[in-house]
């Protein structure tokens, strides 16, 4: 019962071009979400949330879209840089504290 | 301020033997999350614990996984009677508050059974 999907498992983008990543959720009462970034043998690390009650948050190079009527967000990346390869998980909660992940995309930033 | 520290990094096992992790949360946190990850899958949620107490184990196989969080040292989960299936990366998070806030991973333990 995979709860949140990433159904690219691959990206790859051009330096300085916009990376687009995105997560599908079918739970209509998550309210808040996260995106976590992984380099291979590390644990993930947190790179930006948003909660329902917004539809964009913004931070630097990052910013998350979130669009509750599709169960929708995704994460745009501009200008991507060849250190933003890693795997990306979207993360999606309930007010609680148990987050379901998604499966991971990996990004691929060409200099 | 240390980040939350796993260890072992690796760890191998025979099939039938017990592992454990371990797992120290950073400084001031006092909630504590195990999530694992299996071969070609994202992160699956198993146990939520507080100090000395089980918050949330829903995601936990029923036989052979136990963890804890005693009020001194490190959160523990333990496997016992390890089967091939278990091999897979198992990370821990830990949060200051509970609700809605996200966490500081580990680096976490690779399990490998042979």
């Amino acid at each position: 019962d995979q709860q949140v999907k990433q159904n690219s498992p691959s990206l790859s983008v051009q330096e300085g071009r916009i990376s687009i990543l995105n997560c599908d959720y079918t739970n209509s009462m998550f309210d808040y979400f996260l995106w976590y970034k992984k380099y291979p043998a590390e644990g993930p690390t947190f790179l930006i949330s948003i909660s329902s009650i917004k539809d964009k948050n913004e931070d630097g190079r990052f910013t998350v879209f979130l669009n509750k009527s599709a169960k929708h967000l995704s994460l745009h990346i501009v200008p991507s840089q060849p250190g933003d390869s890693a795997v990306y998980f979207c993360a999606a909660s309930r007010a609680g504290n148990q987050f379901y992940f998604g499966t991971g995309t990996s990004l691929t930033v060409i200099p | 301020n240390a980040g939350v520290m796993q260890n072992p990094r690796h760890l191998v096992r025979r099939r039938g033997q017990e592992a454990r992790l371990r797992c120290s949360p950073m400084k001031g946190h006092s909630h504590v999350y195990w999530y694992r990850q299996l071969p070609e899958e994202g992160l699956k949620f198993m146990v939520y614990l507080q100090k000395e107490n089980i918050i949330d184990e829903s995601g936990m196989p029923k036989e052979r996984f136990s963890a804890e969080f005693p009020k001194e040292g490190p959160s523990i989960l333990r496997i016992q009677q390890v089967v091939r299936g278990d091999s897979a990366a198992y990370f821990c998070a830990s949060s200051p508050q509970g609700q809605g806030y996200g966490y500081t991973f580990g680096s976490g333990t690779r399990l490998t059974v042979v």
